[in-house]
């Protein structure tokens, strides 16, 4: 048990569909993070979440869509992906501050048809 | 601008022997390093960071890692590796005054019994 909770842990949609990732830690954190990785490339961060209020939006593509409605969830909204978005989605919590370390889910692994 | 740099994308060591996973980075101002472990189908696991202070850092599961300014590295190292160490490391820096956590590549590392 990690404390970062992600569901689901395996999605596929067509590039069509409308899903949501979500994404719940049970630790106090009050920053929440949506991380993307991809084979052989650094983690790409999308989106920072800080008391709710998104800090860091990290030019992702408007069909990927976060939300946040309070300190414990977090949401990641996909309508009309690509097949280039196939991945896996992480998601992660600290308590902020620039020296805490980032507590990670199992992450979704994302196959878009 | 903040980047990682994991030069080997592979490091295999038998089992029992000493282990090093390398690290460099660029920071404009003063770094907050980290490392963190993947395992198969998992998220991102903490397992230490340096901040200030001691230059030789120790954190999980016997691992620790030394700062090194003047070459500025931060590699990985543990002084007799288990089969059970086998997975993917990653090396993070933050700047001190950026949001931001940049990762390097990951570097897979095998333990041969």
């Amino acid at each position: 048990e990690t404390g970062v909770t992600q569901t689901p842990r395996h999605l596929v949609m067509g590039m069509t569909n409308k899903k949501s990732l979500k994404c719940e830690q049970h630790l106090g954190h009050n920053a929440m993070y949506w991380y993307k990785q991809s084979a052989k490339k650094p983690l790409e961060l999308m989106f920072v979440y800080s008391l709710e209020e998104r800090v860091e939006n990290n030019s992702v593509p408007s069909r990927f869509s976060p939300e946040c409605p309070n300190s414990s969830h977090l949401f990641l909204h996909l309508h009309t992906l690509q097949p280039e978005d196939s991945a896996l989605y992480l998601c992660a919590s600290s308590v902020g501050g620039l020296n805490s370390p980032l507590h990670f889910g199992n992450g979704t692994r994302l196959t878009v048809t | 601008a903040q980047s990682v740099a994991q030069p080997e994308d592979q490091v295999n060591v038998a089992e029992g022997n000493p282990l090093t996973v390398k690290c460099t980075y660029s920071v404009s101002g003063n770094p907050y390093l980290f490392w963190y472990v993947q395992y198969p189908n998992r998220g991102l696991q903490f397992l230490l960071k340096y901040i200030t202070g001691d230059n030789l850092v120790k954190g999980s599961y016997g691992f620790e890692a030394e700062f090194n300014k003047s070459q500025t590295s931060f590699h990985l190292k543990k002084p007799s590796a288990l089969v059970s160490d086998s997975a993917l490391y990653f090396c993070a820096v933050r700047d001190a005054g950026a949001n931001n956590l940049f990762f390097g590549t990951g570097t897979r590392l095998t333990v041969i019994p």
